[in-house]
This record gives C-alpha cells, structure tokens and sequence, in this order.
C-alpha cells in the first residue's frame, strides 16, 4: 500500500488568512486528490491533481480558493485562501493503490480550524 | 447521477458478534467499485475492502466482507466477531467506470459503529 503523509496534521488559523497543505507519497503516482470532510459529514473530493496539468475542480470549488500545485509525481499542495470559520474541516489528500480501480489510500488528514 | 446511501447513522454491536453495515447505491454505469473505510476518531480513513462490479465473488478481508446483491444495488459490509476496536465511522463509496475512469469516489454519509463490551 501507498504511505502517504501529510502536514501540516493540524492548525487553528485566523480568518482571512491561508494554510497551505503538503502531502507526500512514497511512490510516483499520475493521479492525486483532494478531499474535504467538513464536521460530522462525509467526504466531498475536491480536485484532482494531475502532474503536468492544471487541477481539475470539482463543482462549487475554484481555483482562487483552493489552488493546487502538483510539481511532481510524488508531492502536491493544497492550499486554502482567505479562510473563514466554514472552511473548519479535515482535509485529507488520497491516491490510487498499484491495482488502480481497486484501491485508494488516504493520507492521514489536516485538521484545520478557522477561528 | 450517482449516488451511496447509508441509512444507519449508528449501530451498535456486542463484541465478538457479526454486524451488517447497509450501503445502497444508483448508477447508470456498468462497470463501477464499491470501497469500504473505517474512520476512527484520529480522521484517518482506513481502507477496509473491494468489490467490483464484475466481480462474480463476494470480496472478503479477514473479518470484513462484502455483501454484494447487484440486483438490489446493495453492497453491504459484514463485520465478524466484532471488536472493540472496531468502534468508528464506517463509509461506503463508489467510483464509476472502467479502465479509462477518474477513480474518484462518491462516499456515503457514513455509519458510526459501537461495540459493547
């Protein structure tokens, strides 16, 4: 299985201000996402991140609030922009298993809080 | 569209007997996956098990399997000789497509399992 890790794991911030998320993986990967779990739901992807190319948004999220980077095929950013209390979620990154339909690995998350 | 329904937002368990966590799903697609995490209260997401759509054998991890009904659309996970580690949110997802998908997935609103002891 792919190890993925993640930083910052959490972070309490002031509104108005951006984080940025880092996740690392242990193998080269075409396909990366990112996920937001906000409280007591479910998990709502939110772009995918492919190297080379720009992200590919989800509908009701924007490049202006969550640019992505992906400079190569093991790393990718996420970050969150002029944050407000609703942005107060975990937000975990995820990749593809080698039998790619068959498996998906997640990073352990950032939990973040917007004061 | 696509769509995971999970219809218990809890359950509860005695330990060391076998629960059934039910998961429903819509698409149009005929080659599809259906994925079950454990989350535990640290908000990792703990892949659990596989079933593809084609797949003509119920999937089985250990103490996990799937209950996979295609007809009924229904891939329920079974939890065997529960135990009390296995108190957490369980999710069921979908990722639509063959060979040449996206492999994103669709999740479910979950089900927080709890085990007596």
């Amino acid at each position: 299985s792919a190890v993925i890790s993640q930083k910052p794991s959490r972070d309490i911030c002031q509104r108005g201000t951006s984080l940025t998320i880092q996740c690392q993986v242990d193998s080269q990967v075409t396909m990366m996402f990112w996920y937001r779990q906000q409280p007591g739901q479910s998990l709502t992807l939110i772009a995918t991140a492919n190297q080379g190319s720009e992200a590919t948004y989800e509908s009701g999220f924007v490049i202006d609030k969550f640019p992505i980077s992906r400079p190569n095929l093991t790393f990718s950013t996420l970050t969150v922009s002029n944050m407000s209390p609703e942005d107060s979620s975990i937000y975990l990154c995820s990749v593809p298993g080698l039998a790619l339909q068959e498996t998906q690995y997640f990073g352990p998350g950032t939990r973040l809080l917007v004061l | 569209a696509q769509k995971i329904t999970q219809t218990q937002p809890g359950m509860f368990v005695q330990e060391k007997e076998a629960v059934t966590l039910d998961c429903t799903y819509d698409t149009s697609d005929q080659s599809y996956g259906l994925f079950w995490y454990k989350q535990p209260s640290s908000g990792e997401m703990i892949f659990l098990i596989y079933q593809g759509s084609y797949d003509e054998q119920n999937a089985t991890e250990g103490r996990y399997s799937l209950n996979f009904q295609k007809a009924r659309k229904s891939a329920n996970l079974v939890i065997s000789a529960s135990q009390l580690g296995d108190s957490a949110m369980y999710f069921c997802a979908m990722r639509e497509g063959g060979a040449d998908s996206s492999y994103k997935l669709i999740f479910g609103s979950g089900t927080r399992l709890l085990v007596r002891p």
